[in-house]
Formats: C-alpha cells, sequence, structure tokens
C-alpha cells in the first residue's frame, strides 16, 4: 500500500515563527501535492512539484513555499505564520499520466495563536 | 476554471437503506474523476477512480458512475451501515494531476 505520511498530527505555533510541515511518501511518486482545508471553501491547492528540485504555484500559493530536495520528501514551509494560516494541511502523492490515483496522508491540523 | 460541486451537503439515511450521493462538474475534459472518504479530523482515503473512459467502477458496496457528457457522478452505496458515516468527496483531475474538489456530503448513517 501506499503511505504519505505527515510529520505532525497537531501542531500549535505563534504568530511570526516560521513553520515546517513534512510529507514523505514511500512508492517512488513523481507528483506531490499541498492543499489546505477549511471550513466552507473545501480543499484548495497550495503548491505542487512534479520532480525533485522542482516546484509550482497552485491557487493559494501567498505566505508559503516548498522544498524538494529529495523525490521522497515535500516539504511546505510557513515563511512567518499568521492566523489565518490556522488549517488543515493535506499532503498528497501520485505518478505521473492522466490515470494515476492520488494518495493523501493524515493531515496535519495547524493552529496560530 | 473547473467547478466542482456535491449536492446534497448532508445526508441522514436508516440503516440498511441504498444511497447515492451526487457530483457535477462544469469542464468535461477531464482526465480521471476520483471518490475519496474523510473521517472527522482525518486524511482523505481514496475510494475508487474512474477514468475519462469508463462508464463506472465498482469495490464492494460501492458503485461510482461517470457521465462526462452531462458533467456528471454519482456514488452508490448498497446497503448502508453506521461505519459509512463520513464526509464523501469528488474530485476531478482535468489536467496535471491536480485535483479540483467538490465541497464534499457529509453522510450520517442511523443504527
Amino acid at each position: 500500500d501506499v503511505k504519505v505520511t505527515q510529520s505532525s498530527r497537531y501542531l500549535v505555533k505563534r504568530t511570526g515563527e516560521k513553520v515546517f510541515l513534512e510529507c514523505v511518501q514511500d512508492m517512488d511518486h513523481e507528483n506531490m501535492f499541498w492543499y489546505r482545508q477549511d471550513p466552507g471553501l473545501g480543499l484548495r491547492l497550495i503548491y505542487f512539484s512534479y520532480d525533485v528540485k522542482m516546484k509550482e504555484k497552485g491557487d493559494i500559493p501567498e505566505g508559503y513555499s516548498v522544498s524538494r530536495e529529495k523525490k521522497e520528501r515535500f516539504s511546505l514551509i510557513l515563511e512567518s505564520a499568521s492566523t489565518n494560516q490556522t488549517s488543515m494541511y493535506l499532503c498528497a502523492s501520485s505518478l505521473p499520466g492522466r490515470d494515476t490515483e492520488a494518495f493523501f496522508g493524515q493531515g496535519t491540523r495547524l493552529t496560530v495563536v | 476554471k473547473q467547478e466542482v460541486t456535491q449536492i446534497p451537503a448532508a445526508l441522514s439515511v436508516p440503516e440498511g437503506e441504498n444511497l447515492v450521493l451526487n457530483c457535477s462538474f462544469t469542464d468535461s475534459a477531464i482526465y480521471n474523476l476520483q471518490w475519496f472518504r474523510q473521517d472527522p479530523g482525518k486524511g482523505l482515503t481514496s475510494l475508487l477512480l474512474i477514468q475519462s473512459s469508463q462508464r463506472e467502477q465498482t469495490s464492494g458496496r460501492l458503485n461510482a458512475s461517470l457521465d462526462k457528457s452531462s458533467g456528471r457522478s454519482t456514488l452508490y452505496i448498497a446497503a448502508s451501515q453506521p461505519g459509512d458515516s463520513a464526509t464523501y468527496l469528488c474530485a476531478s483531475n482535468n489536467a496535471g494531476n491536480m485535483l479540483t474538489f467538490g465541497g464534499g456530503t457529509r453522510l450520517m448513517v442511523k443504527p
């Protein structure tokens, strides 16, 4: 089974802190994604990556950056956390191609106080 | 830009009922459509993926259909059980494996 593991289930950080959310997948997937999920707004794509060292902006990249130094690991970085970044963050991975399935991690609930 | 809508937003049924969850999308040029389950506070579990060339997919008590021409997909759950209670999300893949999600249907199956 594909496994996508996010480093933390719950995080509480202070406003202005630099926050790292880590995601690791064990199936050699090229594609990796970061989404955030908010009540009433659903899931929205923040950033994605099709390969090592490659990154592309999604729909809501403001206030975030990403790093992909190794194929299996995709990190989401909040440069200076703000209260409006309190959310559920979900990482996903998939193979390239038209008919590939996306697999998600268990989510990280981030609270910024 | 693709828009995905799920109706109803919430559904409560007695145990044993067969039920249908609806998903509609505005851009029919999809690569595939995927159905997920999400339990409260948890991540997404993939249930079924329907390729653009397929009409339906089945897994156990679940059957998902796809009609690209009308921009609709349905998830049929047979003989519902309390353990089926969760939020069900559909997502279209239009390009680059980036998913556009519907708002979800929150299902409660009462014993």
